[in-house]
C-alpha cells in the first residue's frame, strides 16, 4: 500500500516567520495535490503539481515536488494568521486513486 | 461559481441500516470521487467514477458500499448495512475531464453518525 508521511503532524508558528512542510510518499507518482483544510470544512485544493521540479506559488505558500526522492514540500512565507489550518498533502496512485497524507495541522500565532 | 453540493449536512442512522449520500457534482464535470474522514483523521479515498463506471476503488470499498449515477446530475453512494465504524465525514469531489483539469473540487460533506 502507498504511504504518504507529512512532517511536522502539528506546527505552531509566529507571524511573520517562514516555515516548511514536508510529504514523503512511497511509491513512484508524478502527482501530487496539496489541500487546505479549516476546522469542521470541506477541501480546499491549493496546488497540483504534475512534474518533476514542478513549482507553484500562491500568495505566501509555495509548492514544489521532487518525484525521484518522493517528496514534496510546501513552504510558507512571513506566516499569517489567516494560513491557521490543516493542510493535506495527496498522491495519485494512478489511475484515479488517492493517498492522503496525515496531516499537518498548522496555527499561526500573533 | 458552481460547486459541489451535498445532501443531506448530517445524517444519524442505526447499525444495520442503509443510507444513501448525494451528491450533485458541477455540471460539466466527468470524474466524480467519494472520500471519506473519521474526526481528527485524515482523508480517505474510497472509489472514482468516470463514464458510468467505477474507476478505481480502494480496501475500504467492500461489497458494503456502492456507487451510483442514477441521472445526469446526481451521484450516491450506497452503505446497505451500516456499521458503528462507517460514522464518518464523507466528502463527494468531481473535477473536468483533460489536461490541466486535475484539481477536484469537494462538497461541503455529509457528517454521518451510525449509533
Amino acid at each position: 500500500e502507498l504511504k504518504v508521511e507529512q512532517n511536522p503532524l502539528f506546527l505552531s508558528m509566529q507571524e511573520g516567520k517562514n516555515y516548511t512542510i514536508y510529504c514523503n510518499y512511497s511509491t513512484t507518482s508524478d502527482r501530487l495535490y496539496w489541500y487546505r483544510q479549516d476546522p469542521g470544512k470541506s477541501l480546499e485544493s491549493l496546488f497540483v503539481l504534475l512534474s518533476n521540479g514542478a513549482v507553484k506559488q500562491e500568495g505566501r505558500l509555495m509548492a514544489s515536488l521532487d518525484t525521484k526522492a518522493r517528496l514534496s514540500t510546501l513552504h510558507i512565507t512571513a506566516a499569517v494568521h489567516d494560513l491557521s489550518a490543516t493542510y493535506f498533502c495527496a498522491v495519485d496512485k494512478g489511475g484515479n486513486q488517492f493517498y492522503f497524507g496525515t496531516g499537518t495541522s498548522l496555527t499561526v500565532i500573533p | 461559481e458552481p460547486e459541489v453540493t451535498q445532501t443531506p449536512s448530517h445524517q444519524v442512522t442505526q447499525m444495520g441500516q442503509e443510507v444513501i449520500l448525494r451528491c450533485v457534482p458541477i455540471s460539466n464535470h466527468l470524474y466524480f470521487y467519494w472520500y471519506r474522514q473519521i474526526l481528527g483523521q485524515k482523508v480517505e479515498f474510497l472509489v472514482s467514477f468516470y463514464n458510468n463506471e467505477i474507476s478505481e476503488k480502494s480496501e475500504i470499498f467492500d461489497d458494503q458500499f456502492s456507487v451510483e449515477r442514477p441521472d445526469g446530475s446526481n451521484f450516491t453512494l450506497k452503505i446497505r448495512s451500516t456499521k458503528l465504524e462507517d460514522s464518518a465525514m464523507y466528502f463527494c469531489a468531481s473535477r473536468r475531464q483533460g489536461l490541466g483539469q486535475e484539481t477536484q473540487y469537494f462538497g461541503p460533506g455529509t457528517r454521518l453518525l451510525v449509533l
